[in-house]
């Protein structure tokens, strides 16, 4: 069953603009961490902001914001005054509980920021 | 600065050719990965490492195999039994949940690509 998913397997945002971009999963594991990276056309996966299952608030990084949804099992990126620089593909992921060393991805969202 | 570098960036094999993917890291983490990236496909776990000379099969480990004699490095060999080996092949690390704060992030290295001819 997959336990990350991105359904949107493409964005466009004006530049300035904000733009969210969808991550749901599903685990049965109260212990859990949620990450987003970016991949640009150069292939590196840049991390960008993280979620713990426990954190109380939504984590935020600069522009970038992690609407964090429990009870939906959701955890969106939310961006911020959009830059060309931001086009590129992102990555949800999801590490269950605090002793695995899995991670698991999503399948992306190419976002294009136009000018 | 700290970092993981993989080479070759860009790799052509033959049929029935063995090859060896480098990674070296100096961030002194413990952990180290291999994933493989397809077109529209998220990554997939091949190869983890949490300490030295210890690693465990991923999700698709066949016609992979590891090694991790030394903490900086972990060399990915891409045998001939990979039948479908043409990839984007991203290493990985991470500080280790021993030493970990929780988040536990991954850093990834700039990739190789790796074409079958």
């Amino acid at each position: 069953a997959q336990k990350i998913t991105q359904t949107q397997p493409g964005m466009f945002v004006q530049e300035k603009e904000a733009v969210t971009l969808d991550c749901t999963y599903d685990t049965s594991d109260p212990s859990y961490g949620l990450f987003w990276y970016k991949q640009p056309s150069s292939g590196e996966m840049i991390f960008l902001i993280y979620q713990g299952s426990y954190d109380q608030q939504n984590a935020t990084e600069g522009r970038y914001s992690l609407n964090f949804q429990k009870a939906r099992k959701s955890a969106n990126l939310v961006i911020s005054a959009s830059q060309l620089g931001d086009s590129a593909m992102y990555f949800c992921a999801m590490r269950e509980g605090r002793g695995t060393y899995k991670y698991i991805f999503g399948t992306g969202t190419r976002l294009k920021v136009l000018a | 600065d700290g970092g993981i570098t993989q080479s070759p960036k860009y790799l052509f094999r033959k049929e029935g050719q063995n090859v060896t993917l480098s990674c070296e890291q100096n961030l002194n983490h413990d952990a180290m990965y291999w994933y493989r990236q397809d077109p529209g496909q998220g990554l997939r776990l091949i190869y983890y490492s949490q300490i030295v000379n210890d690693f465990q099969k991923g999700d698709i480990a066949e016609g992979y195999s590891v090694s991790r004699e030394k903490k900086e490095s972990f060399p990915l060999t891409v045998t001939s039994a990979q039948k479908n080996p043409t990839a984007f092949y991203l290493c990985a690390s991470s500080i280790g949940q021993a030493r970990s704060s929780g988040a536990n992030v991954l850093t990834f290295g700039a990739g190789s690509r790796l074409t079958v001819l």
